[in-house]
């Protein structure tokens, strides 16, 4: 049973670029979440979904960031316009439930850096 | 809100050496306490965990007991080696993880 996929492990952009961020969860799972991590400091929650719905988003910033984990294929989370501060390094786990009792998986995270 | 906090690192040790990585909490309910470790470049891995309250979660030689009359949540081993030394994160779980911030450990042979 392969881990949390995320790809590219790496993503330089210039600011005002795009960036999309992958992420497939194990197999089986159908929870994924989105953390940051920005330079020295831990992992800060961004959002919470669930196939083709958000639940929680409560720490995804108000502009320019967005996710989604449709139906088929892996979950996506786009930030547009990138700016200095967006680099950080973005985390996906995912869950084969809800609740505290199911255990969050990592992926190895994708390392953005805005030129 | 909930929250995380840890004591602050780096921390730097010998060989063999006993390790203790302060960890208290702050939440509603009765949520799940972690510990997860980081390697250089790499994503998080889980190394422990425990569910309910004086519950003990162990791995590799590390140890946590989930103590709800202190709020606490402290990393212990008796004896560290250099391929120890990695990034230590605390969570709880009432849902999505809510991390401390980290304490680096370096052990040095």
């Amino acid at each position: 049973n392969a881990g949390v996929m995320q790809n590219p492990r790496h993503l330089v952009r210039r600011r005002g670029q795009e960036a999309r961020l992958r992420c497939s969860p194990m197999k089986g799972h159908s929870h994924v979440y989105w953390y940051r991590q920005l330079p020295e400091e831990g992992l800060k929650f961004m959002v919470y979904l669930q196939k083709e719905n958000i639940i929680d988003e409560s720490g995804m910033p108000k502009e320019r960031f967005s996710a989604e984990f449709p139906k088929e294929g892996p979950s996506i989370l786009r930030i547009q316009q990138v700016v200095r501060g967006d680099s950080a390094a973005y985390f996906c786990a995912s869950s084969p439930g809800q609740g505290v009792a199911y255990e969050q998986y990592f992926g190895p995270g994708t390392r953005l850096t805005v030129t | 809100g909930d929250s995380v906090t840890q004591m602050e690192g780096p921390v730097t040790l010998s060989e063999e050496a006993c390790l203790t990585i302060n960890c208290t909490y702050t939440a509603t309910g009765y949520p799940s306490l972690f510990w997860y470790v980081q390697y250089p470049g790499e994503g998080l891995q889980l190394l422990l965990k425990a569910t309910k309250a004086d519950d003990k979660g162990s791995n590799k030689g590390f140890e946590a007991t989930y103590r709800k009359e202190t709020t606490s949540f402290h990393l212990e081993k008796g004896s560290v080696q250099v391929s120890d030394s990695a990034v230590y994160f605390c969570a709880l779980k009432p849902g999505k993880l809510i991390f401390g911030q980290g304490t680096t450990l370096q052990v040095k042979p």
